[in-house]
């Protein structure tokens, strides 16, 4: 298993661009999940998916659209990037059955100038 | 999430244990307690998590006091590479495996 697979592992955008950053899991579950890391600080949660078709609204949403069309994808697209978007991205997924373990892919750093 | 309360830093010398303390004083009967650790700007990595009684994995063990308002995260034998950020998190029950990370306790392992 390659567990969570995220891409592009860097990428600098001009402000106003956009981007999707891809995350795929090969482990069959149903929750997958996108947070951001800024420097020295812990993750915030921007969208959540419980199954294929459902997304939802996580902690800081705006400016960041979601799809869910398969169970294996979850890819993150930022509309018109802000300098304030400049973070580490990840990805996570798990099994949804209240164990709690996410299994998180490597990150992706993005750069807004 | 129940609040959950960390030291900022700690210090562990290597082949020392590392008892990495958490405080969740409002955590309710039924939520678990999850720790997970971040190396270096790596993806966070599940540890172990528990809810009442003691836990013990290859990785470390938590000890969940008795009023389940505070834990400790063991890890026996601490190396350099256990050299990270530690957080403890005591998610609602509703929460759907949504997951708040926090600051975190950053542990240095030094030789």
């Amino acid at each position: 298993n390659a567990g969570v697979t995220q891409t592009p592992k860097f990428r600098i955008l001009k402000i106003g661009q956009s981007m999707t950053l891809q995350c795929a899991q090969d482990m069959n579950h149903n929750y997958m999940y996108w947070y951001r890391q800024d420097p020295g600080m812990g993750l915030k949660l921007i969208y959540y998916s419980v199954g294929a078709g459902i997304t939802d609204k996580g902690e800081v949403p705006n400016g960041y659209n979601v799809s869910r069309s398969t169970t294996e994808d979850f890819p993150l697209r930022l509309e018109l990037a802000a300098p304030s978007q400049t973070s580490v991205y990840f990805c996570a997924s798990s099994y949804g059955d209240g164990t709690g373990e996410l299994f998180f892919g490597e990150g992706s750093r993005l750069t807004v100038l | 999430d129940a609040k959950t309360t960390q030291p900022p830093s700690m210090d562990c010398a290597e082949g020392r244990a590392a008892n990495l303390p958490c405080n969740h004083s409002t955590i309710s009967g039924n939520e678990y307690v999850y720790w997970y650790r971040q190396i270096h700007s790596q993806g966070p990595q599940y540890i172990i998590h528990g809810l009442k009684n003691n836990e013990t994995n290859e990785m470390a063990s938590l000890i969940i006091t008795e009023d389940r308002k505070s834990s400790t995260l063991i890890l026996p034998h601490a190396t350099l590479r256990d050299t990270a950020v530690y957080y403890c998190i005591a998610p609602p029950t509703n929460a759907g495996n949504m997951l708040t990370f926090g600051g975190g306790t950053r542990l240095m392992v030094k030789p």
